[in-house]
């Protein structure tokens, strides 16, 4: 139980172009998802955290013009990588939590690569 | 906030030796305390976690970890190590103020033959 989905699993795009990653919970309603970043042999940065119908949070330094997160149902967040710069090129993953103790669950990750 | 500092960047072990990675918390009420695995280019999965029950915790793929309030730590162990468990290894706390998750540096483990 307990899986989480992302989609697509990798991707290159050209510089200036959008991108969305999809990010399921496959069997299980997720009262929270988060989207995090990982560079290269570093540890994971936390860009979002976002509930179902409302308004991701975002942390700081983190732009939510560039970065669209929605969050349109209890199993599916989206995040939008809008005029990708190569800058931008990472690998990316989701998680979903229940409620206490606040487990989360991670996706696969989706490898973004802009040329 | 709550916070993890993972000792140690990189471990490197002989096969079937004791892996030991160490975890040090910072909080002044007992954390959720979790211990992940990463092969590259994959997600995150779940080793073992802490939720205030047993403080001797076991996880899948023979390894456990111990909650030590006095020390502050939750150090990961595995008797004998094999090649498979060669990975990144992250530990995490859960930030009670916001219920985020954060994660440690990351320690990569490397098994020798």
């Amino acid at each position: 139980g307990a899986v989480v989905s992302q989609h697509p699993s990798r991707v290159i795009c050209k510089s200036g172009t959008s991108v969305k990653i999809e990010c399921r919970s496959l069997d299980f309603q997720a009262t929270t998802m988060f989207w995090y970043r990982q560079f290269p042999k570093k540890s994971l940065m936390l860009m979002a955290t976002s509930n179902e119908g409302s308004k991701a949070t975002y942390e700081q330094g983190v732009e939510k013009d560039k970065f669209l997160i929605n969050h349109a149902s209890l199993t599916l967040s989206t995040l939008t990588v809008t005029s990708a710069h190569p800058e931008d090129s990472s690998f990316y993953i989701c998680s979903a939590s229940l409620a206490e103790p606040y487990e989360q669950y991670f996706g696969p990750g989706t490898r973004l690569t802009v040329t | 906030a709550q916070s993890v500092t993972q000792l140690g960047s990189h471990v490197s072990v002989s096969e079937g030796a004791l892996v030991l990675l160490r975890c040090n918390y910072s909080s002044s009420v007992p954390p959720y305390l979790f211990w992940y695995v990463q092969y590259p280019n994959q997600g995150l999965q779940l080793l073992l976690k802490y939720t205030s029950a047993a403080t001797l915790v076991k996880g899948i793929n023979g390894f456990e970890a111990e909650f030590k309030k006095s020390e502050t730590s939750f150090h990961l162990t595995k008797p004998s190590a094999h090649m498979s468990d060669a990975a990144e290894y992250f530990c995490a706390v859960i930030d009670y103020n916001n219920n985020d998750m954060r994660f440690g540096a990351g320690t990569r483990l490397t098994v020798k033959p």
